[in-house]
């Protein structure tokens, strides 16, 4: 079953862009995973879901600021302009074949 | 616009049955799975479980023999219960929808508001 690796913070500053990284575990680089926005003390929200090829498509309302890329068997979340709503814990998901699966999550700080 | 509302009892002593459910509201109920997943004070996300409308369900493994996912489809409304609770259990649960499309089913896409329970004597 896939497991997904998250670097534990990231920070940036306001206006800034930051690029955060989910890894796939070995022999599962071709996954599809999810990005997840959870705001202190909010329910997760779904950002995107995104493909091998670096292919998203984003939920309903996601800022333009939000973008997907991938290489090999990770997977990038860029937030672009950052702004004070931005700061928050970002999770990525995939699934298996009975097994849905979350990265253990990156907490982002705008300075 | 898909809303997921739950609802259950927030405090619970350690060996009674957790038990909390989800309705959902605008879209189509059937065609897509139902899953509950929970959060830990100051931790990530765990997958629980989840059902599609006929009733087929999954469990993760490590909560299997203590979880029982159910579903009333007249109702458009699913239902976790997690018996012999203890402190480990308490957590933010939230349900959630599986987006499936042409019956490939991907990630979570909607969320409802988050239960916390507390398990404590």
């Amino acid at each position: 079953q896939p497991v997904l690796t998250q670097s534990s913070s990231a920070s940036g500053s306001l206006g800034s862009s930051v690029k955060l990284t989910c890894t796939l575990s070995s022999g599962h680089s071709s996954y599809i995973i999810a990005w997840h926005q959870q705001q202190p003390g909010k329910a997760p929200r779904c950002l995107m879901k995104l493909e091998s090829s670096g292919s998203y498509n984003k939920g309903s309302g996601v800022p333009d600021r939000f973008s997907g890329s991938s290489s090999g068997a990770d997977r990038y979340l860029t937030i672009s302009n950052l702004q004070s709503e931005d700061e928050a814990d970002y999770y990525c998901e995939t699934w298996g074949s009975n097994t849905r699966v979350f990265g253990g999550g990156t907490k982002l700080t705008v300075l | 616009q898909v809303q997921l509302q739950q609802w259950g009892a927030g405090l619970l002593k350690p060996s009674e049955t957790l038990a909390l459910t989800c309705a959902v509201y605008g879209g189509s109920f059937s065609g897509y799975y139902w899953s509950w997943i929970r959060q830990p004070p100051g931790k990530g996300l765990e997958w629980i479980g989840e059902i599609n409308h006929s009733g087929y369900s999954n469990y993760n493994t490590s909560l299997k023999s203590r979880v029982t996912i159910s579903v009333d489809s007249s109702k458009n409304q699913f239902s976790l219960k997690l018996s012999s609770a203890t402190a480990a259990d308490t957590a933010v649960y939230y349900c959630a929808r599986r987006d499936c499309i042409g019956g490939i089913c991907y990630h979570h896409d909607y969320w409802g508001q988050g239960t916390l329970v507390t398990v404590s004597s």
